[in-house]
C-alpha cells in the first residue's frame, strides 16, 4: 500500500517565520504535489514536481517555494509566513503515466493543519 | 483557465435517502476521477472514468461520465452514515508538462442524519 507521510499533523508558527513542511512517499512515484485545502475552495495546487529537482508552479504559488532533492521527498517552504497562509496542506504522489487517456490516481498524506499567528 | 465546478456545495440527507453530486468542466476531459474525504481524513481515490457515456458502479455508488466528456455525476443509493464526507471530482490539466496534474472541483460535503 502506498504511504505518503507528512511530518506534522498540526503546526503553529508566527508571522514572518520561515516554515518547512515535509512529505515523504515510499512507492517510488515520479509525481509529487502540494495542495492547500480551504472551505468552499476545494484543493488548490501550489506546486508540482515530476522528477528530482524539477518543479512547476501550480495555481497559487505566491509566497511558497518547494524543494525536491530526492525522489521520495518533497518539501514545501513558506518563505515568510503570513496569516493568510493558515490552512490545511496536503501532499500527494502518483506515478507519472496512466496511459494515453487516463491518469494515475493521486495518493494523499494525512495533511498538516498550519496556523500562522 | 480550466475550471471544474461541482454542485451542490452541501447536501444533508436522512439515512436511506439517495444523494447525487454533479461535476461540470469548462473543457472536454480525457478522463475524470472521483475522491472521497472522510471528516478529519485525507482524499482517497474512488474511481476513474475514461469513456464517453461510461457508467461504473461500486456497490451503492454509481458514477457516470457524460457523452460530451464535460460532465460527470456520482449517485449514492440509500445513503448510510458511513457515506459522510466530502466528495471531489477531478479532471486532468491539459497542456504543457501537465501529466499527472489534476484540477479538483470544490467538493460536495455530504451529511447523513441517522
Amino acid at each position: 500500500d502506498v504511504k505518503v507521510t507528512q511530518s506534522s499533523r498540526y503546526l503553529v508558527k508566527r508571522t514572518g517565520e520561515k516554515v518547512f513542511l515535509e512529505c515523504v512517499q515510499d512507492m517510488d512515484h515520479e509525481n509529487m504535489f502540494w495542495y492547500r485545502q480551504d472551505p468552499g475552495l476545494g484543493l488548490r495546487l501550489i506546486y508540482f514536481s515530476y522528477d528530482v529537482k524539477m518543479k512547476e508552479k501550480g495555481d497559487i504559488p505566491e509566497g511558497y517555494s518547494v524543494s525536491r532533492e530526492k525522489k521520495e521527498r518533497f518539501s514545501l517552504i513558506l518563505e515568510s509566513a503570513s496569516t493568510n497562509q493558515t490552512s490545511m496542506y496536503l501532499c500527494a504522489s502518483s506515478l507519472l503515466w496512466g496511459g494515453r487517456f487516463s491518469n494515475q490516481p493521486q495518493h494523499f498524506g494525512d495533511g498538516t493543519r498550519l496556523s500562522i499567528l | 483557465g480550466q475550471q471544474v465546478m461541482q454542485i451542490p456545495q452541501y447536501q444533508h440527507v436522512q439515512e436511506g435517502e439517495d444523494f447525487t453530486t454533479y461535476c461540470n468542466s469548462s473543457t472536454t476531459l480525457s478522463n475524470i476521477q472521483w475522491y472521497k474525504q472522510r471528516p478529519g481524513g485525507h482524499p482517497v481515490f474512488l474511481i476513474q472514468l475514461v469513456k464517453s457515456g461510461e457508467v461504473k458502479k461500486q456497490k451503492r455508488l454509481t458514477f457516470q461520465f457524460g457523452e460530451a466528456k464535460k460532465n460527470s455525476s456520482l449517485h449514492i443509493t440509500a445513503t448510510q452514515t458511513t457515506d459522510v464526507g466530502t466528495y471531489f471530482c477531478a479532471g486532468p490539466v491539459t497542456g504543457g508538462t501537465s501529466y499527472g496534474k489534476l484540477t479538483f472541483g470544490q467538493g460536495t460535503i455530504l451529511t447523513v442524519h441517522p
